[in-house]
């Protein structure tokens, strides 16, 4: 179906383990984003990518790895669990059109780190 | 001092009634702006842009007041399913938009 989708959408997983989050969208949007939230930070960015095989730094970006080999995909990795990774992960998207800045989110991934 | 602020509320108001957000961002550089609307840690959806000259949309009315770096939100006659947390979003250069922490509001029967 059309849209944003995320998976898993509930994760269980222990402190010291790679985790990989994923990100599917099928508008064929050149930028794609990642987001963390936790109550009292609400929405922060980890990493953005303008298109493919470009990806860049957003402020929580330590111990997250990006990839985007593709236009549609944007996973996001977790190289070894930590308990304070424990959040809500939102991947966004938005189009490259000039002036067209508003991001479309998917459903979320609850992340739990024990 | 955090780049969006907003006052989190609660804000409980009875059905029918008017209520007021406001925002201040602290970046003068900021260029577009935005209300998004978040259910219960759900994703947030996009409500409105606010433009400068201000905009509407139905109940709801967005305004923009560079010189004071301040963006508004009002709803008028407010309905159950109202009840949300309302994010202010700015972008400023980057390529990502900047969110405040969200104001909830409770609309109550």
């Amino acid at each position: 179906d059309a849209g944003i989708t995320q998976s898993p959408r509930y994760k269980i997983t222990e402190t010291g383990r790679q985790v990989t989050l994923m990100c599917h969208q099928t508008w064929s949007h050149s930028y794609m984003f990642w987001y963390r939230q936790d109550l009292g930070h609400g929405l922060r960015l980890i990493y953005y990518s303008a298109a493919a095989d470009i990806t860049d730094k957003g402020e929580v970006s330590d111990g997250y790895v990006v990839s985007r080999s593709k236009t549609e995909n944007f996973p996001l990795t977790l190289e070894s669990a930590t308990r304070s990774q424990t959040s809500v992960y939102f991947c966004a998207s938005r189009t490259g059109t000039s002036g067209a800045y508003e991001q479309y989110f998917g459903p979320g991934t609850r992340l739990t780190v024990t | 001092r955090k780049e969006v602020e907003q006052d989190p509320g609660p804000f409980n108001v009875p059905e029918g009634a008017t209520v007021a957000f406001n925002c201040t961002y602290s970046n003068s550089a900021s260029q577009s702006f935005f209300w998004y609307r978040q259910d219960c840690r759900k994703e947030p959806k996009l409500l409105m842009s606010v433009y400068s000259s201000g905009n509407e949309d139905g109940r709801f009315t967005a305004q923009l007041n560079r010189a004071s770096q301040y963006i508004s939100l009002l709803i008028r006659d407010s309905k159950l399913s109202d009840s949300a947390t309302y994010l202010c979003v700015v972008l400023t250069g980057r390529r990502a938009l900047t969110f405040g922490s969200g104001t909830r509001l409770q609309v109550q029967p």
